[in-house]
């Protein structure tokens, strides 16, 4: 079963706007990751942001992490058509041998030319 | 591109038969991570292996199985395929066991079950 919950499920906006997706997940963990994936293939790793950190930054995109709400969100800045994609979070859990991912359900983001 | 390599791209199986998926590692990785992604919804874990012994196994029933390989390759075998098997299989590798590590993901195998 899956950890966590995406919202929205579904966000459509205009090439130059900014998206922001949230993702909320149950237990404690080491880490949370965001990946995005095109079209139903593989998923390519965005950013990793640590349990002991609030805000993470990498070229348009910014996370941000809230363990006491159990919650993250993503920011993509001056959105292009090209970001397109369904995205993820993942998490890491605390108890969890080795570096299993526990996904949510995922946003599709659509970026109108 | 990641480097890491699924084979075949796509198969469609019939229910009851059973089903190899292969995947070969990003060079220099040691541990693969098999995870099914069902139509509409994000992926599921399925199993893990560091060094070619299994670390952590989702909620899977015993007919999914796997291996890793002495060149950290990995096979999941899937028995007495059921309808809902069709899904993405995708496989990530990555360097150690560490929480922190990024996995690299293939581009997946897509089986569809008659």
């Amino acid at each position: 079963s899956q950890q966590g919950e995406e919202d929205p499920q579904a966000l459509s906006i205009q090439e130059g706007e900014n998206a922001t997706m949230n993702c909320s997940y149950k237990t404690s963990i080491n880490n949370l990751q965001w990946y995005r994936q095109n079209s139903g293939r593989g998923l390519v790793h965005l950013i990793l942001i640590r349990s002991n950190e609030r805000e993470k930054h990498s070229g348009r995109l910014r996370v941000t992490l809230d363990t006491s709400k159990k919650s993250s969100s993503l920011l993509i800045t001056a959105s292009r058509a090209a970001d397109t994609a369904s995205y993820f979070c993942a998490t890491v859990g605390v108890e969890t041998s080795g570096s299993r991912l526990t996904f949510g359900e995922g946003t599709q983001l659509t970026v109108n030319p | 591109e990641t480097g890491v390599t699924q084979s075949p791209t796509h198969l469609i199986k019939t229910r009851g038969q059973q089903v190899t998926l292969r995947c070969s590692s990003q060079s220099g990785h040691n541990t693969v991570s098999w995870y099914q992604q069902a139509l509409g919804q994000g992926p599921q874990f399925i199993f893990q292996y560091y060094r070619e012994e299994e670390n952590g196994r989702g909620n899977f029933p015993p007919r999914f199985s796997g291996l890793q390989f002495p060149n950290y390759s990995s096979e999941l075998n899937v028995n007495a395929l059921e309808l809902d098997d069709s899904a993405l299989y995708l496989c990530a590798s990555s360097v150690g066991l560490a929480r922190r590590e990024t996995q690299y993901f293939g581009p997946g195998t897509r089986l569809l079950v008659l």
